[in-house]
């Protein structure tokens, strides 16, 4: 079946523009994870959805990042006024459940948008 | 809160060799570890996962251990070979997966 998957795959934009990245998960996972990764670190999390909520937002930088999942399927996380140090590679993953109800919840990944700010 | 370290940000082995990859975490509730791989340009990979009621665990090449005493967890790869060249995270499971810093695994030929 499909893995996630995630688009753009690359966006350069200028400083200040607004940008939206997409992530279509596994279907049937009811949870969704956005991250962000700068060059050669590690995983930044930055919010997680339950369905169509985001129990825990607590990751995300600013004001300026925000996020929503419609359906409980898509999500997509907006920057706006976008900024040089917002440039780094954003992953998306999916899991059947965020919790261990007794259960694996290992999650899967896409390949990433890698978002450049000039 | 979760907290979890790597003991070495880059290991170098030659091939053919075993290499082992530590990571060590401090909530002693956590049931769940995960190992992924992340080869350049690409989002990470499952490799392998443990519970907590389990100290070892084998798959292919791969080998996981986990010492709940000292809150500590390795991966052990045996024959490395060019290809296991990547970043390794650690992850642990509590009410969420946290993520560990990433070690890179360069593998000279």
């Amino acid at each position: 079946g499909a893995g996630v998957s995630q688009s753009p795959s690359n966006k350069v934009t200028e400083k200040g523009k607004d940008v939206e990245l997409r992530c279509d998960p596994i279907s049937g996972h009811t949870a969704l994870y956005w991250y962000r990764q700068s060059l050669g670190q590690g995983l930044e999390f930055l919010i997680y959805f339950q369905g169509n909520s985001a129990p825990d937002k607590s990751g995300l930088p600013s004001d300026r990042f925000s996020a929503e999942r419609t359906g409980g399927s898509v999500s997509t996380l907006t920057i706006q006024r976008t900024q040089q140090e917002d440039s780094a590679v954003y992953l998306c993953a999916s899991s059947l459940s965020p919790s261990p109800t007794g259960g694996r919840y290992e999650q899967y990944f896409g390949p990433g948008t890698r978002l450049t700010v000039t | 809160g979760e907290s979890v370290g790597l003991h070495l940000p880059t290991l170098s082995v030659q091939e053919g060799d075993n290499s082992i990859i530590n990571c060590a975490y401090s909530n002693s509730a956590s049931d769940y570890f995960i190992w992924y791989k992340q080869e350049s340009g690409k989002g990470p990979q499952f490799i392998i996962d443990i519970r907590s009621n389990m100290d070892k665990r084998q798959g292919q090449r791969v080998t996981v251990l986990l010492n709940k005493t000292v809150k500590h967890l390795s991966l052990q790869i045996a024959a490395t070979q060019p290809g296991d060249s990547a970043v390794y995270f650690c992850a642990i499971g509590g009410n969420m997966l946290t993520f560990g810093g990433g070690t890179r695994l360069m593998v000279k030929p």
